[in-house]
């Protein structure tokens, strides 16, 4: 089955310390992207890879950190969390020719940090 | 970066009605894509429409957009109650190495 998958889905977490979200998908899209979503604010890119060893800030990239080693593995690293980094995460992945196409979401990790 | 824009931010319907959101937006683009959020889940794409299309269908979805206005519909026909969700817009720019841009949602609530 062609999916997104993420994990942890839930993680309580204390400032400090350090955390990674996996994130991986089996459908060997070029492009992966993580964002954050908070109530009124709606989804606000952290940091997108549009290919292996190839990443770029988004709109809020920081403290965060992000590898793209493998193509269909994509971690968010938080080194030191913050509680204003309490939030909802998505994944997400696609193709990309000339333009950007159906991006492919992940189920969600909800990030708590106290 | 340049938002699409949702509007509105909450709509109220019942069940059997047409509900209709719009989204707005800044920059020249290359295609427009709509996704369906139900509560803290992940996205689910709907319907892309290309910068050179006026309409697209895809069953009880309808989009429009108006390159000169910058702006897109969607309407939803004869509304289910399993259709409320949040729905989002989302915009691929023509300028430069941008990423795709979501804007913040539209809350559909249908009431059966």
């Amino acid at each position: 089955e062609a999916q997104v998958t993420q994990n942890p889905r839930y993680l309580i977490t204390v400032t400090g310390k350090k955390l990674t979200v996996t994130c991986s998908q089996n459908m060997n899209h070029e492009y992966m992207s993580w964002y954050r979503q908070d109530p009124g604010l709606g989804l606000r890119q952290i940091y997108y890879s549009m290919n292996v060893e190839v990443t770029d800030k988004g709109d809020v990239p920081e403290g965060y950190k992000v590898s793209r080693k493998e193509k269909r593995n994509f971690p968010l690293i938080l080194e030191s969390p913050s509680p204003n980094q309490t939030s909802l995460y998505f994944c997400a992945s696609s193709f990309v020719g000339r333009t950007y196409n159906e991006q492919f979401f992940g189920p969600g990790t909800r990030l708590t940090v106290l | 970066s340049q938002q699409g824009e949702e509007d509105p931010q909450a709509l109220s319907i019942q069940e059997g009605e047409n509900a209709t959101m719009n989204c707005s937006y800044k920059t020249s683009i290359n295609n427009l894509q709509w996704y369906r959020q139900n509560s803290g889940r992940g996205l689910v794409h709907l319907i892309l429409i290309r910068s050179n299309e006026r309409e697209k269908h895809s069953g009880r979805l309808r989009v429009t957009l108006d390159t000169s206005k910058k702006s897109s519909s969607l309407l939803i026909t004869a509304s289910r109650a399993a259709d409320t969700a949040s729905y989002f817009c989302a915009t691929d720019a023509t300028s430069g190495n941008t990423p795709l841009v979501f804007g913040k949602g539209t809350r559909l609530s249908v009431i059966a």
